[in-house]
């Protein structure tokens, strides 16, 4: 079945570890975003690619740093310089190219990052 | 600062009452206004979308109401159940950006 998969589903920080979160998508979408869940704050964009070897900051992308080296896969890595990095991790991906770009995002099911 | 506000945080309702969960938005290069609904520990799933060149949409018990004129659009759902339990996210799409509502967690009581 075509979809995203993230895993781990949940995942334990130490202070001072960089940890990486993985995404990988069989949609053949081009587009792949990474989301952070808060509570009462919604879903505030961490990094986007549009295309392979290339990715642009979203607002809170301080702390965080991705690559897009195969259309599969964007992984997420959350470093030590991320002050506050417990919360709900989202991975999407989006379809429908065309001038009126993206119409719909795909989730994963999500990672849970806790620091210990 | 947030691109799309969403309210309430919040709604507790009897099965078969009418929830209704509203969204503004400001800017006007939005063309494209999705809600998902989003279960504990699991990723949002779209339920309905709807473009600003249409006023009502439904699909099944969900319909989508929007006001363009207001910057407004909000999301009904008819005859809630129970299983409609979730938290709900509304969204806009700025080409290949989408901004998304804080969410609304909605309780349908037996």
């Amino acid at each position: 079945d075509g979809g995203i998969t993230q895993s781990p589903k949940y995942l334990f920080r130490k202070e001072g570890q960089n940890v990486t979160l993985s995404c990988e998508q069989n949609l053949n979408h081009d587009a792949m975003y990474w989301y952070r869940q808060d509570p009462g704050q919604g879903l505030r964009l961490i990094y986007y690619s549009q295309i392979v070897n290339d990715f642009q900051k979203g607002d809170i992308a301080e702390g965080y740093s991705v690559s897009r080296e195969k259309k599969e896969s964007f992984p997420l890595t959350v470093t030590s310089a991320q002050k506050n990095p417990t919360a709900f991790y989202l991975c999407a991906s989006m379809g429908g190219q065309g001038a009126r770009g993206n119409t719909e995002a795909f989730f994963g099911q999500g990672t849970r990052l806790t620091v210990v | 600062q947030q691109q799309v506000k969403q309210s309430p945080q919040s709604l507790i309702v009897q099965k078969g009452g009418i929830p209704i969960i509203n969204c503004a938005y400001e800017n006007t290069a939005f063309d494209y206004f999705p809600w998902y609904q989003q279960f504990p520990g699991k990723g949002p799933a779209l339920l309905i979308a709807i473009r600003p060149d249409v006023s009502e949409k439904k699909e099944g018990r969900f319909t989508i109401s929007f006001n363009k004129s207001a910057k407004q659009f909000s999301l009904h759902i008819m005859d809630s159940q129970p299983g409609d339990s979730a938290t709900y996210f509304c969204a806009a799409r700025d080409f290949n950006k989408f901004y998304f509502g804080s969410g609304t967690k909605l309780n349908v009581k037996p």
